[in-house]
């Protein structure tokens, strides 16, 4: 079974350009979140799409932005991009809440630079 | 504030030998996933280990076990005969049973093992 794919792996962009990150779940998975992470914050929650409908926000400025197709795949978009904005952009794939299995499963990340 | 504190920003230790990685958290709930990932240098965060609030055992995965204290919301792992792989970045984390699937993460704790 494929685990979590991210594309790109690595992307580097300039101050006031926008950037699209792309997620595809494990297979069968519905849920679907993302994180940024940064030395001095840490992994912070981005938001939570499920069945294509976002169930959760971070608190994060409206320039990020997200959606989740029928195929359960989810992008991100930054816009606006600020320097700040360089950081490893993890996405996590689930099975629903109310499943007995609990655990994310992540991928291996988009490191985003931005100059 | 749901917050996850893991207070070594770095531990190391001798190969073959025993650590335990601290952690604290904060949360109103009761029920809820008590989690520890490791990222290596790849960034794939891995699931090392869960523990369910509700139960009183510790969970324990071959070479990792944790010891849960709930009453002091307290969550440490401990690595027996660490290995050279096992280096990496250790974080705890928790998430809210039957809430969302938004998992709060502590800052890390960088993990050296010495030959």
């Amino acid at each position: 079974k494929a685990g979590v794919t991210q594309t790109p792996r690595y992307l580097i962009k300039t101050r006031g350009q926008q950037v699209t990150l792309s997620c595809s779940p494990i297979s069968g998975h519905r849920s679907v979140s993302w994180y940024q992470q940064t030395p001095g914050q840490g992994l912070q929650f981005l938001f939570e799409y499920f069945s294509e409908t976002q169930r959760n926000k971070g608190n994060f400025p409206g320039r990020f932005s997200g959606r989740q197709f029928s195929n359960s795949r989810s992008e991100m978009n930054v816009s606006t991009l600020e320097l700040g904005d360089s950081a490893l952009y993890l996405c996590a794939s689930s099975l629903p809440r109310d499943s007995l299995n609990t655990e994310a499963f992540f991928g291996q990340g988009t490191r985003l630079t931005v100059v | 504030a749901q917050t996850v504190t893991q207070s070594q920003p770095e531990m190391s230790v001798q190969e073959a030998e025993t650590v335990t990685l601290s952690c604290t958290y904060d949360t109103s709930e009761s029920d809820y996933y008590l989690f520890w990932y490791k990222q290596p240098p790849s960034r794939q965060m891995i699931l090392v280990i869960r523990q369910e609030a509700y139960k009183q055992q510790n969970a324990t995965e071959n070479r990792f076990s944790v010891n849960f204290q709930k009453a002091a919301k307290s969550f440490s792992l401990k690595i027996s005969d660490s290995q050279l792989g096992d280096a990496a970045m250790y974080f705890c984390a928790y998430r809210i049973m039957n809430r969302d699937d938004k998992i709060i993460f502590g800052k890390g704790t960088r993990l050296h093992i010495l030959p």
